[in-house]
């Protein structure tokens, strides 16, 4: 059984630095591309990043991009989204998503729970 | 970079009524269209890929079709477990993962 467990998210004030991780099991993580997707309270799904199979291409939403890093710990079977320079705006749940294939242009099999992110003074 | 839109934003029905809901692409994406559902305080849940097939476990009064830039997700009669915002994503084009906006499925 596939499953993706986030941690990591807390209450960070603005400018401040989070990494979020997520720990697969059931799968390996170089089987298949993943991505962390955000949702803002009370608003809709937004793509943040996605690392592909190989582990050697990234995306990132332009929101995001020169922000937040996507990597992964082979070893721990884990994935992390690096986040610097926080803003109100990241505030959101962050969540791990398992994508069905390798390339990254994919839909989202697994999805985790969730993380919250919070930036605020 | 790709827009999708969808509609109607709520979308107001009875149970055991049908509901149709619409994805519209501003580019083509060929097939390469999800549905997620998704009910609060829960992660969304894959319910359609590829355009029209039915994720494993997607009861069959879930129905969807479409090709390049128009799409529709039908539930053919509302079950309270229903009740719930549903997303479209396409991935084909750049960005990878774009959602629309969601429409919020309510009991009228």
């Amino acid at each position: 059984e596939v499953q993706l467990v986030e941690s990591g998210g807390d209450l960070v004030q603005p400018g401040g630095s989070l990494r979020l991780s997520c720990a697969a099991s059931g799968f390996t993580l170089r089987s298949c591309a993943m991505s962390w997707v955000r949702q803002a309270p009370r608003k809709g799904l937004e793509w943040v990043s996605t690392l592909s199979d190989s582990g050697t291409t990234t995306y990132y939403a332009d929101s995001v991009k020169g922000r937040f890093t996507i990597s992964r710990d082979n070893s721990k079977n884990t994935l992390y989204l690096q986040i610097d320079s926080l803003r109100a705006e990241d505030t959101a749940t962050y969540f791990c998503a398992r994508l069905s294939g390798g390339s990254g242009f994919d839909y989202v099999n697994d999805w985790g729970q969730g993380t919250l992110v919070t930036v605020s003074s | 970079e790709i827009v999708m839109t969808q509609s109607p934003a709520t979308l107001s029905v009875s149970p055991g009524e049908r509901a149709t809901l619409s994805c519209r692409a501003s580019q083509s994406v060929g097939s390469k269209l999800a549905w997620y559902q998704q009910k609060p305080g829960q992660a969304p849940r894959l319910l359609i890929y590829g355009g029209s097939t039915r994720a494993t476990g997607i009861p069959a009064r879930f129905s969807a079709s479409g090709y390049g830039t128009e799409f529709s997700l039908t539930i053919s009669s509302l079950q309270p477990e229903d009740f719930a915002v549903y997303y479209c994503q396409q991935y084909n084009n750049w960005p990878p993962g774009q959602f629309g906006q969601g429409t919020k499925v309510e009991i009228k």
